[in-house]
C-alpha cells in the first residue's frame, strides 16, 4: 500500500470548515483513500472513502486531485466533538474478504476551538 | 443494531501469563481484523480472518495467535506477555465485499506488570 503523508496537527474553530490534506504521491491506480478518525482512546470511526471522484456523505467531503495524488477531507461545519486524530489510509482493492488490512500512520490531530 | 463488540474492556495480567481477548462482529459481517495501538501510535495490524481462515498477518511473534468462529465472532490469544504487550487491541469488523469500509470496536485496554 502506498505511503501517505499527513500535518502532524491543525487548529480550526468551531462552526469553520476544517480541510484536513494528505498526500500520497505513490498512490497507484488501484488503490483507494480511506479517511477514519480517533476520537481519544476510542476505536477508530470510518468516515469517507474514495478511488478518484470526489465523494461527499454525512459527515465529510473528500476531494481527490485529478493526479490522484493528493486528497483534502472537508468537515463542513466543525464543531468541539469533531476533535480527533484523523488518519488518511491508502488501500489496494481487495477481492472480496481477501487481505483487508489497513496500514494507520500517525495522522493529523485536529483540535477544534471554541 | 449492535455495533463491534470486544470483551473484556479492560484488563491487567502478569508478565508472562496468557491473554485472550473476543470480538463480535458486526451481524452479516464475515471478516474479522485484530490491531494493536500503543500510546502515540496508530493502530497495527495484527491479523485478518475470513470465513474462518486467515487471510492476513502482520509483523508479530508467534505469541500472538486468533482463530475465527462459525459464527464469525472470533479470539486474540497473546501467550508469554511482555511489558511491552501493553496497548489497546482493536477488531473491526467488515462485510467482505469489495471495497468496503471496516467497522472498529472500543477495544480492550491490556495493561501488563
Amino acid at each position: 500500500d502506498a505511503k501517505t503523508t499527513q500535518p502532524p496537527s491543525m487548529d480550526c474553530a468551531e462552526g469553520r470548515a476544517a480541510n484536513l490534506p494528505c498526500n500520497h504521491s505513490t498512490i497507484s491506480g488501484n488503490e483507494y483513500v480511506y479517511w477514519y478518525r480517533q476520537i481519544h482512546s476510542q476505536g477508530p470511526q470510518y468516515i469517507i472513502h474514495g478511488l478518484k471522484n470526489n465523494e461527499t456523505n454525512e459527515m465529510a467531503s473528500l476531494i481527490i486531485t485529478e493526479d490522484r495524488k493528493s486528497s483534502t477531507l472537508i468537515l463542513p461545519h466543525a464543531t468541539l466533538r469533531d476533535t480527533a486524530v484523523y488518519y488518511c489510509i491508502v488501500r489496494a482493492s481487495n477481492s472480496g474478504g481477501s487481505n483487508y488490512k489497513l496500514t494507520f500512520g500517525k495522522g493529523t490531530l485536529l483540535t477544534v476551538n471554541p | 443494531d449492535a455495533g463491534v463488540t470486544q470483551s473484556p474492556t479492560h484488563l491487567i495480567k502478569t508478565r508472562g501469563q496468557h491473554v485472550t481477548l473476543r470480538c463480535s462482529p458486526i451481524s452479516g459481517h464475515k471478516s474479522v481484523s485484530w490491531y494493536q495501538q500503543v500510546l502515540g501510535q496508530g493502530p497495527q495490524f495484527i491479523f485478518q480472518y475470513y470465513e474462518k481462515e486467515e487471510r492476513g498477518r502482520g509483523n508479530f511473534p508467534d505469541r500472538f495467535s486468533a482463530r475465527q468462529f462459525p459464527n464469525y465472532s472470533s479470539e486474540l490469544n497473546v501467550n508469554a506477555l511482555l511489558l511491552g504487550d501493553s496497548a489497546l487491541y482493536l477488531c473491526a469488523s467488515s462485510s467482505g465485499a469489495q471495497n468496503t469500509e471496516a467497522f472498529f470496536g472500543q477495544g480492550t485496554r491490556l495493561t501488563v506488570v
